[in-house]
């Protein structure tokens, strides 16, 4: 069935390091994915999201790189900070009239000092 | 700016106990989703409603109703309460189409039941 999954559960990075996030999904009738952050607490927020047309796209200091071939996603963030510690999201959805978004289990990002 | 609100924020039941969790939205979205949270688990799509006056189950249905009141309105109804479904739910909307389908969540209803 359809499912997007995560390579890490759980990731620690230096302070000031760049983080990469992985996501790998199985459907590849998929034509739109998104990125969330999840902080303790509260509902995810939207970061980042990439359409199945594009191999890249940057935001302020995070970038998602999609490769079709494998189905493969991957968050990158630049110069990470405390601050972005959270637990991350990769999502699939496809652009129809019904969509739903489908959530991967995430990836727990923590930040060493 | 509310976006999504949803109510209430915690609740304890006891098993066999209903409840309907409210959820809504100024955003004008068409797509209003619920899901629930466990840890371990991710978030899991229990029901979603394209759009108004239509409904959809998602991957764990079973168990809950959901009611798409209006445009901004969806809720999510408990008839017997379970210890299984003590979690976090947290509603969702979009607006679907060509701008994308950006997801704006709510602060979540954490659920015990006992």
């Amino acid at each position: 069935g359809e499912s997007v999954g995560l390579h890490l559960p759980t990731l620690s990075v230096q302070e000031g390091d760049n983080s990469i996030i992985n996501c790998a999904y199985s459907n590849s009738a998929s034509d739109y994915f998104i990125w969330y952050k999840q902080e303790s607490g509260k509902g995810p927020q939207f970061i980042i999201d990439i359409r199945s047309n594009m191999d890249k796209r940057q935001g302020q200091r995070v970038t998602v790189l999609l490769n079709k071939t494998v189905k493969h996603l991957s968050l990158q963030i630049a110069a990470t900070q405390p601050g972005d510690s959270a637990v991350y999201f990769c999502a699939e959805t496809y652009e129809n009239r019904d969509d739903k978004i489908i959530f991967g289990k995430g990836t727990r990002l923590h930040i060493l000092p | 700016n509310a976006g999504v609100t949803q109510t209430p924020k915690f609740q304890v039941l006891k098993t066999g106990q209903s409840m309907t969790l409210q959820c809504a939205q100024d955003m004008n979205h068409n797509s209003m989703y619920w899901y629930r949270q466990d840890p371990g688990m991710g978030l899991r799509l229990i029901y979603y409603s394209a759009s108004e006056g239509t409904t959809d189950k998602g991957e764990v249905p079973n168990g809950y109703n959901v009611s798409r009141l209006n445009k901004r309105e969806f809720s999510l109804r408990l008839e017997s309460a379970a210890p299984s479904q003590t979690s976090v739910y947290f509603c969702a909307s979009s607006a679907a189409g060509l701008g994308g389908t950006e997801a704006f969540f709510g602060q979540g209803t954490r659920l015990t039941v006992v």
